[in-house]
Formats: structure tokens, sequence, C-alpha cells
């Protein structure tokens, strides 16, 4: 049974269009992360959800949106696709607290044409 | 601000020893160790909290020195198992966002 579990896996799209990646938790976590891999394999923090209510806000585009309908749940939206946003999407949770680790979704390969 | 990592890559053959650094400018409160193969998601090693401890995992093991802000992460005898990009993530004391270095690219080869 996946403990985070992120859809879809692969995802190739044109430039301009509209995606979500979904990312479910079955840890019973309190704070969810939204993590960008780009090609040179950098891990940059994007979003941190703790019990649905957002705690980071890195200086990301305002066309990546994170949307979290219960805390077993964390979506990205990312309207306006571009080049630029292809990379590997990585979705994490840990429970609440600093001294967790952090436990990763399998991640979510977005390809922009 | 994310930490700093060193080296950028190693390349080892199978019983060699490795050590890989990570740096801070701010003060922590946590150092994370992952190991990322090919293809798949970080996998965590360990945790260092505040208070400079050093701990094991098989045979790779990790420092956290608090007064310079800086963790190392030991392989001894390296296995080809170990080969994958390494990445160090820290906490800083105000706040929880993990941030990740650029990673340290390991090769194990027999």
């Amino acid at each position: 049974d996946t403990a985070v579990s992120q859809t879809p896996k692969y995802l190739v799209t044109q430039m301009g269009n509209d995606k979500s990646i979904k990312c479910e938790q079955n840890l019973g976590h309190d704070t969810m992360y939204w993590y960008k891999q780009d090609s040179k394999k950098f891990l940059k923090i994007m979003f941190s959800y703790n019990n649905k209510e957002l705690i980071i806000n890195e200086t990301v585009p305002n066309r990546f949106s994170p949307k979290s309908p219960d805390k077993a749940h964390l979506n990205l939206h990312i309207n306006s696709l571009e080049l630029g946003d292809s990379a590997v999407y990585f979705c994490a949770s840990r429970s609440r607290g600093r001294a967790g680790e952090l436990f990763f979704g399998e991640g979510s390969r977005l390809t922009v044409l | 601000q994310q930490p700093v990592q060193s080296p950028q890559a190693v390349i080892l053959r199978e019983g060699e020893d490795a050590v890989i650094n990570c740096s801070s400018s701010k003060a922590l409160y946590s150092v994370h160790w992952y190991r990322q193969k090919h293809g798949e998601a970080p996998v965590f090693l360990m945790i260092l909290l505040k208070g400079g401890e050093q701990k094991g995992h098989e045979k790779i093991s990790a420092s956290f020195n608090e007064k310079k802000q800086q963790s190392s992460l030991y392989l001894t005898a390296s296995q080809l198992s170990y080969s994958g990009t390494y990445f160090c993530g820290t906490e800083t004391v105000n706040n929880n966002d993990m941030r990740f270095g650029a990673g340290t690219r390991l090769t194990v080869k027999p």
C-alpha cells in the first residue's frame, strides 16, 4: 500500500495548457510539500501545507497553485504551462514536528512541448 | 537559503570510503540525508538534530557540528548499491521548511 502516491506519473502537454498533478498520503501526516526537480537534479521547495494551511509559499510564479481539499491530499495546478516548467515534481509528507523524515511520492515527470 | 554540498561528484571502487559535506550559513535545527537512485524518489537515510551528534546506519554514518553548521556523511567500504545522488536537507532554527543541497553524485564501480 503506497504511502505517498502521485498521479499522473508522466504528463506530456503543449505550452499554454493547464494541468494538475494529484498527491495523496495515507500516513496521517500533517504536513505536505511540493518539490520541483529540474534536469540538473536540484530539488527546489515550492509549497508546504500544514493541516490545510499554507505555511510556505516560495517565489514561484503565480501560475502554480497548490490546493488541499483535506489533509491527506495536496494537488498542484499549473496554468499556462511554459517550456521551463518541464521537470519532475515530487510530493512529500511528514508528521507534525521537526524530527520526522520526509516521505516522497514517486514523482510526476512533466514535459512541456 | 539552501545548504551547500561538496563534492559535486565522487567515483569510487567497491570497498573504498567517501565523505560528503554539507554546510549552511544559517543556524540549523536539523540535517537530513537522503539518497536518490536514477528515476526514483529520494529515500531517507538519517536525521541529525541540533545538539551535535553522530549517527550510524550500517556502514553509512553522519555527524553534525552545530558550531560550524556543518554535517558530513561517511560511507565506508562502499558497495555497488551505494551508487546514487546524495542530498542533504536542512531546517533552520526559525522555520521548518526543508531545503536541499544541489546533491552529490556517487558512483561505485566494481
